[in-house]
């Protein structure tokens, strides 16, 4: 699986768009970006995925580049209860049977805090 | 509402006794996982299982024992084995699917956590 670099934190003002970045230069052609967040002491919650055109759902907007060599999450109108740590995964999924399963590798995200 | 439950939230052992956590989801998901969680760390899978009576090592297995007699149900016995078993237990269930879209799509219970005393 390709590895991920995101930054360690970042801050939002209320209200604004928050864009996190994610680099995944050695993503190959079959893997997946996957966004998830994670409140703190509560179990992630998946937002977004994509695999090389930009997807936009009721929580948030991905990006990725055309070589896909990084991608941005993009909450359009940050608020507080936005503040989380945000994990950008790149996972192939494993293939057996003619179904497909997941197992995701999470590193340490990005603590994501957004203030009044 | 469909989701996982995870029980207890909160469990104090000490050490040398064995404890098991439940996890029960009414999703109808074929496949389930758990994950540990150190403070300040990322997620690390345990065990996974894809179907009923059948279930596999993830990347940090030794110390724990699992078991899927049910297609909703995923408990996980902490054996007095693991060296250090104070950490957040997380249970997540997925979909399988036949394309490729999609099949890391977690739903994740609230988590239980585990202090030995």
């Amino acid at each position: 699986d390709a590895k991920t670099t995101q930054p360690t934190s970042m801050d939002c003002a209320e209200g604004r768009a928050a864009n996190l970045p994610c680099n995944h230069s050695t993503i190959s052609g079959n893997e997946y970006v996957y966004w998830y967040r994670q409140i703190h002491s509560q179990g992630p919650q998946y937002i977004i995925h994509g695999l090389k055109n930009n997807e936009t759902n009721e929580m948030a907007s991905l990006i990725i580049t055309e070589d896909r060599k990084s991608s941005t999450l993009i909450l359009p109108h940050a608020t507080l209860r936005d503040t989380a740590v945000y994990y950008c995964i790149v996972r192939v999924s494993l293939t057996a049977g003619g179904t497909s399963y997941g197992k995701l590798t999470f590193g340490q995200g990005t603590i994501l805090t957004v203030h009044p | 509402d469909g989701g996982i439950t995870q029980s207890p939230k909160y469990l104090f052992r000490k050490e040398g006794q064995n404890v098991t956590l439940s996890c029960e989801q009414n999703l109808n998901h074929d496949a389930m996982y758990w994950y540990r969680q150190d403070p300040g760390q990322g997620l690390r899978l345990i065990y996974y299982s894809q179907i009923v009576n059948d279930f596999q090592k993830g990347d940090i297995a030794e110390g724990y024992s699992v078991s899927r007699e049910k297609k909703e149900s995923f408990p996980l016995t902490v054996t007095s084995a693991q060296k250090n078993p104070t950490a957040f237990y997380l249970c997540a269930s997925s979909m399988l699917r036949r394309d490729n879209s999609g099949a890391n799509v977690l739903t994740f219970g609230a988590g239980s956590r585990l202090t030995v005393l």
